[in-house]
């Protein structure tokens, strides 16, 4: 398996800009979180979803920020309008939540720089 | 509250000496119990994790944790560092609800 695979790796948008990010989790996976990881807050769980349905939203920041999952392969991350503070690494992981198997595993993050 | 308490945020130690990364854990939180590292502009990778059994954990680099009930504490050890453990070490559990929540994180700065 490729793993979590995210894009853009990197994303450089002026302030204002709407901003997608995307996420494949890894196949038969059925939970998927997005984290923010900055100097200053470390790592910040954002949203994450079970079974493509979103369990916890309460790390997003501002109604500035959306997620979606509209299948199991595929979620985006969205922020609108963009604003500099946004700047941040963000990351995507997966699990398959039940029978044992607990770890999430994480994709190589998009580095957003908004300016 | 639920949390998971990273108590260095950076640790800088000579090549071949011995480390220990603190993580304690709030008693709300589950007792699955992980390690990730972070090297520089590269995602999360898991280390190590406790989930029930033995409570000592071994990763294939050399590093072990303890899990520690009484003490409510997970703390990642290796006996003799290299350069390349150079790297962030983060702390991970899940809270009741599901929600997979890190510590702060652990710069292990390894020096020649």
């Amino acid at each position: 398996d490729a793993g979590v695979i995210q894009s853009p790796r990197h994303e450089v948008t002026e302030m204002g800009q709407e901003v997608t990010l995307r996420c494949k989790p890894i196949s038969g996976h059925n939970s998927l979180f997005w984290y923010r990881q900055t100097m200053m807050r470390g790592l910040e769980l954002l949203i994450y979803f079970n079974n493509n349905v979103p369990i916890d939203d309460s790390g997003m920041p501002e109604d500035r920020f959306s997620a979606k999952m509209p299948n199991a392969s595929f979620s985006t991350l969205k922020i609108q309008p963009s604003e500099p503070r946004d700047s941040a690494v963000y990351f995507c992981a997966s699990r398959l939540q039940g029978g044992g198997n607990t770890e999430a595993f994480f994709g190589q993050g998009t580095r957003l720089t908004v300016v | 509250a639920q949390s998971v308490t990273q108590l260095d945020s950076q640790v800088p130690v000579f090549e071949e000496a011995p480390v220990e990364l603190r993580c304690n854990y709030s008693s709300s939180v589950s007792v699955y119990l992980f390690w990730y590292v972070q090297y520089p502009n590269q995602g999360l990778q898991l280390l190590l994790k406790y989930l029930s059994g033995s409570t000592l954990v071994e990763s294939i680099n050399g590093f072990e944790a303890e899990f520690n009930k009484s003490q409510t504490s997970f703390h990642l050890r290796k006996p003799s560092v290299h350069i390349s453990d150079t790297a962030e070490y983060f702390c991970a559990a899940y809270n009741q609800g599901g929600k997979l929540i890190f510590g702060q994180g652990t710069e292990l700065s390894v020096k020649p």
